[in-house]
């Protein structure tokens, strides 16, 4: 089985720009999690998506959205980019919602200038 | 206050010494989880626990509920073990994840 994928691997974006980012879940898995780390704040929770429903949300503002696809695969915009948006974005998928340990992607680096 | 709190940040040791992270919460969970990242960012999920003992070859881990309290455990560590390892816990009440600021292991050969 492959694993989860994510694209772009690397961006560089500048302030006030959005930016889209890709996660393709394991074949089979339906529930889909993002994640933020930045050396400051390390690994935080955005959102989570199980068959084409957000079903739960981190703290962070409403400029970080996302979307989930009959397919499963998932995608997070981030819109009005800001310095501190520069951080390592992570996906995970699980087969369900909870209850099992999630398969994590190799992340995209987003660079803010 | 942070809802995920690990020990320690940093811990270097020698090849073959046994290895023990703590995990102290402080919110009711539904799962535990530790996770490994190596340097370049992949994250590997190691266990998932909601009670009780788990074991996967030299990796040991064991939560208390009542203590609200996890270890992970490695036994005759190896220089491969070098990464930063990661508590996150799913919060019962709103099913969202918190994380430990995580503990880097550095095993010298």
């Amino acid at each position: 089985k492959a694993g989860v994928t994510q694209t772009p691997r690397y961006l560089i974006k500048t302030r006030g720009q959005q930016v889209t980012l890709s996660c393709s879940p394991i074949s089979g898995h339906r529930s889909v999690s993002w994640y933020q780390q930045t050396p400051g704040q390390g690994l935080q929770f955005l959102f989570e998506y199980f068959s084409e429903t957000q079903r739960n949300k981190g703290n962070f503002p409403g400029r970080f959205s996302g979307r989930q696809f009959s397919n499963s695969r998932s995608e997070m915009n981030v819109s009005t980019l800001e310095l501190g948006d520069s951080a390592l974005y992570l996906c995970a998928s699980s087969f369900r919602l909870t209850g099992k340990s999630p398969f994590f992607g190799p992340g995209t680096r987003l660079t803010v200038l | 206050k942070n809802e995920v709190e690990q020990s320690p940040q940093n811990l270097t040791a020698q090849e073959g010494e046994f290895i023990t992270i703590n995990c102290s919460y402080s919110v009711g969970i539904s799962a535990l989880h530790w996770l490994q990242q190596h340097p370049g960012g992949g994250i590997v999920s190691l266990f998932m626990l909601s009670s009780g003992k788990k074991k996967h070859g030299r990796l040991i881990a064991t939560i208390n509920i009542q203590e609200k309290h996890s270890s992970l455990h490695i036994t005759a560590s190896h220089p491969r073990d070098s990464a930063v390892y990661i508590c996150a816990v799913r919060w019962r009440n709103f099913n969202k994840f918190y994380f430990g600021s995580g503990t880097k292991l550095n095993v010298k050969p």
